[in-house]
């Protein structure tokens, strides 16, 4: 079974610094990764993705991921946020094949609060 | 391209009551996932449609049942409601087919209030 770890549930930034949001996993097979983002009373949005090849991926909004196989981690950067990044972000896996493909197993989530 | 359309955004029901979630995908997306979201257990995987056939489930009881039209829209279905079901209900479409990339586009949610 695959469980995703998100090993802090609130970051406070101030505007212009840098950000990492920490997301481990576990799982005994390969998987397919996520980031995703949940502003106040809406739906989630994806971020970036990470299916295989180059293990830096680049999502929208100036974020990047990190894919470290050996340390079973994909940690969320932003080498300088904005008060709009203000929101929860949520990593996620699954399976991604066959007829696993469709179901993601999300972490708790950490609260991004980027201060003036 | 429109996006995952959920109907209704907001819900007040009474306990013991039923309700009935709406669900359309992106046109051409064939999977249609539900996943309840609470403060206390956080993004849950509820049950996976693809096909109109349950392809997946979550560890949910009973009362949470699903459904999926030939024309890839899916139904959920609470019933006999109880406090504990008061949730932000996603839902997410994908093409999910053998081979390809599972990226999953969500609606705005459900949020369903059970007094």
């Amino acid at each position: 079974a695959q469980s995703v770890t998100q090993l802090d549930s609130q970051v406070p930034v101030f505007e212009e610094a840098p950000v990492e949001l920490r997301c481990n996993y576990s799982s005994s097979v390969s998987v397919y990764l996520f980031w995703y983002v949940q502003y106040p009373n809406q739906g989630l949005q994806l971020l970036l993705k990470y299916l295989s090849g180059s293990t830096l991926v680049k999502g929208i909004n100036g974020f990047e991921a990190e894919f470290n196989k050996s340390q079973t981690s994909f940690h969320l950067r932003k080498p300088s946020v904005h008060i709009s990044d203000t929101a929860e972000y949520f990593c996620a896996v699954s399976r991604g094949i066959g007829n696993q493909g469709g179901k993601l197993i999300f972490g708790q989530g950490t609260e991004l609060s980027v201060k003036p | 391209k429109a996006g995952v359309t959920q109907t209704p955004r907001y819900l007040i029901k009474t306990r013991g009551q039923q309700v009935t979630l709406s669900c359309s995908p992106i046109s051409g997306h064939r999977s249609v996932s539900w996943y309840q979201q609470t403060p206390g257990q956080g993004l849950q995987f509820l049950f996976e449609y693809f096909s109109e056939t349950q392809r997946n489930k979550g560890n949910f009881p009973g009362r949470f049942s699903g459904r999926q039209f030939s024309n890839s829209r899916s139904e959920m279905n609470v019933s006999t409601l109880e406090l504990g079901d008061s949730a932000l209900y996603l839902c997410a479409s994908s093409l999910s087919m053998p081979g390809m990339n599972t990226e999953a586009f969500f609606g705005q949610g459900t949020r369903l209030t059970v007094v």
